[in-house]
């Protein structure tokens, strides 16, 4: 149990609709990574908070959004949905200073029909 | 631009028998290079991690990789493999510019034969 939590693990929806996904971090952990990890794409870099603001940017969507609220818990908005949304999509947490060391939630299986 | 190249797609080992994944990063400075294991359904486990120092580094479950800058590499090894080890091995590298996220690469599935 790397300590990150996600929910939900599991969520089917239809195609235009909205999701949002949520991280609990590490304690003491001020940075939350989201990844997405497909079948065509591999686990790909969507973005980072650290504290509250956003620090980096990656691979993510318009349709994608995501926030940090003051106790340190993400929310991953994924809106319009499409087909080839469907994926898994991680959370991660880091300590300040750690040089990186990323500790993994277990994901949430998104599904979109 | 940084990337990982894992060129094994899939990889079956006899259980007991050593094993030896492959991981070839591209970086313009010392990395960060980092080795995760995913089972079926679950999320990523950190087996390790080098940053600088002993190029030989220890993790977890009698997993070891060995960073070699004049290859690129950083190859993941373990002495005897064990039925519980079958699953999804991905290497990564760490952005250093600030934001510290990974590049990972496309994973290697490992299966265990008895």
């Amino acid at each position: 149990d790397s300590g990150v939590t996600q929910t939900p693990k599991h969520l089917i929806t239809a195609t235009g609709q909205r999701v949002t996904l949520r991280c609990s971090p590490r304690s003491g952990d001020l940075s939350v990574y989201w990844y997405q990890q497909s079948l065509d794409q591999g686990l790909q870099f969507l973005i980072q908070y650290y504290n509250g603001e956003e620090r980096a940017k990656g691979n993510i969507l318009e349709r994608f959004s995501a926030q940090q609220f003051p106790d340190l818990h993400s929310e991953l908005n994924l809106s319009s949905l499409e087909l080839g949304d469907s994926a898994l999509y991680f959370c991660a947490s880091s300590a300040p200073g750690s040089t990186g060391t990323q500790y993994f939630g277990p994901g949430t299986r998104l599904t979109v029909l | 631009a940084q990337s990982v190249t894992q060129p094994d797609i899939h990889i079956t080992v006899s259980e007991g028998a050593s094993l030896e994944l492959r991981c070839n990063y591209s970086y313009g400075a010392t990395p960060y290079l980092f080795w995760y294991v995913q089972s079926p359904g679950q999320g990523l486990q950190l087996l390790l991690k080098y940053f600088s120092g002993d190029t030989l580094v220890q993790g977890i479950k009698g997993f070891e990789a060995e960073f070699k800058r004049s290859q690129s590499s950083f190859n993941l090894r373990k002495p005897s493999v064990h039925w519980s080890d079958a699953a999804e091995y991905f290497c990564a590298v760490g952005d250093q510019t600030g934001a510290n996220n990974l590049f990972f690469g496309t994973g290697t599935r490992l299966t265990v034969i008895p």
